[in-house]
């Protein structure tokens, strides 16, 4: 079986300032994992994500993340936050030999002029 | 443009009635889903196919069906035995393999009358 936990629902921050949303997952096998970004009544658009390899991964939109195998996270970062950052974003994992994405339940970034 | 289109955006269903979704795709790809998404759940797989004519049960197929005549095409009818329909349906395709992105419709809102 494979799930993946969003902690926070939503998070305020201040146009210009650093953001982390927070995805933690599990999985009995190797996983891969993705961040996915969502703007209001759209579908889903992909930011990032780790296959295999080095454990920080580039996106776009200026967006990272770091893929943590000893403490199963893969939280997203973002140095300086804009405006059109707000969305809401979504963790997403696919275990080795499975044919299905599991997908947390979503962190609505907010931010404040 | 290479994509996956869903129509219509908006769904009015009256109490009884059967409606049918339908997502299109251009990218050549054998794999479709349709996700449900409800505020503060995340996207919640209803059906999948990785070939034409061939379809798997999802974690929350009552109430609804599929069908998978073409490789393009993959519509998603919302039966009267679906007693909450209300949602955000969300249409999704990628190439097989497990390591593969899944690439996103622009979703369609289904609303009950």
């Amino acid at each position: 079986a494979q799930s993946v936990t969003q902690l926070d629902s939503q998070v305020p921050v201040f146009e210009e300032a650093p953001v982390e949303l927070r995805c933690n997952y599990s999985s009995s096998v190797s996983v891969y994992l993705f961040w996915y970004v969502q703007y209001p009544n759209q579908g889903l658009q992909l930011l990032l994500k780790y296959l295999s390899g080095s454990t920080l991964v580039k996106g776009i939109n200026g967006f990272e993340a770091e893929f943590n195998k000893s403490q199963t996270s893969f939280h997203l970062r973002k140095p300086s936050v804009h405006i059109s950052d707000t969305a809401e974003y979504f963790c997403a994992v696919r275990g080795e030999g499975y044919q299905k994405v599991t997908f947390g339940t979503g962190t609505k970034l907010q931010v404040i002029p | 443009d290479g994509g996956i289109t869903q129509s219509p955006k908006y769904l009015f269903r009256k109490e009884g009635q059967n409606v049918t979704l339908s997502c299109e795709q251009n990218l050549n790809h054998d794999a479709m889903y349709w996700y449900r998404q409800d505020p503060g759940q995340g996207l919640r797989l209803i059906y999948y196919s990785q070939i034409v004519n061939d379809f798997q049960k999802g974690d929350i197929a009552e109430g609804y069906s599929v069908s998978r005549e073409k490789k393009e095409s993959f519509p998603l009818t919302v039966t009267s035995a679906q007693k909450n329909p209300t949602a955000f349906y969300l249409c999704a395709s990628n190439e097989p393999g497990r390591r593969e992105t899944q690439y996103f419709g622009p979703g369609t809102r289904l609303l009950v009358l």
